[in-house]
């Protein structure tokens, strides 16, 4: 069966502080990736999706950046935070031909 | 991609069958219409798919009318555990890295 990893699961990070979430899935080859934030109270925004290794596709300008350098990894960073980059992360993976997608647990990240 | 309009919240007394309507006014015809179940601190978890009539697995029901510009997620004898934020999503087949997720409908459950 498939599974996927989010780590760590908490962060509370500096302002001016670089960033990195790691997601991995197992049990798939070639998924779809999505990295998400979610606000307090809010609904999801979706900030990146990748369809293979090396493919980033941004859905919002902002202060991070995602890379894909393996077909199962999924990373999300950042140069130098901003405390509105506080939230909680949700990476997900979709079968290509599927398309349901299938959520990590998440990090919850403080910007202080 | 089809908008999508669910009430924000909703209250349901325990063992009651809850009902949760999505309008989706402008589904296209290669629409399918998808709920998801998050529970606090948790990411949203798949909860039933269909593209018209009527869909039933171990959880839920999904009804589609005939013109699709409506769906009703049905949960039938709900618990406490059934408290969670439930996103109904309507996309094309190979269009849901463009999904919105919007803020759901946040269903209480009281004893």
């Amino acid at each position: 069966s498939q599974t996927i990893h989010q780590w760590p699961a908490t962060l509370v990070q500096p302002v001016g502080s670089p960033l990195s979430l790691e997601c991995t899935v197992e049990g798939t080859s070639n998924p779809n990736l999505y990295w998400y934030r979610q606000a307090a109270g809010r609904g999801l925004q979706l900030l990146f999706y990748s369809v293979g290794i090396g493919q980033i596709s941004s859905e919002v300008p902002q202060n991070l950046s995602a890379s894909r350098p393996q077909d199962r990894q999924f990373i999300l960073s950042s140069k130098k935070l901003l405390l509105s980059d506080s939230g909680f992360y949700l990476c997900a993976w979709s079968d290509s031909a599927m398309e349901t997608q299938y959520f990590g647990p998440g990090t919850r990240l403080l910007v202080l | 991609l089809a908008k999508t309009t669910q009430p924000i919240s909703m209250d349901s007394y325990e063992g009651q069958e809850v009902n949760i309507t999505c309008s989706h006014n402008n589904i296209a015809t290669n629409d399918y219409i998808t709920w998801y179940q998050q529970f606090p601190s948790q990411g949203p978890r798949f909860i039933i798919q269909g593209y018209k009539t009527k869909v039933t697995n171990e959880v839920a029901s999904l009804f589609i009318p005939a013109d699709r510009k409506s769906s009703t997620l049905s949960l039938p004898r709900v618990s406490l555990s059934d408290t969670a934020v439930y996103y109904c999503l309507v996309a094309p087949s190979g269009g849901y890295q463009k999904v919105t997720f919007g803020i759901g409908t946040k269903l209480q459950v009281i004893p």
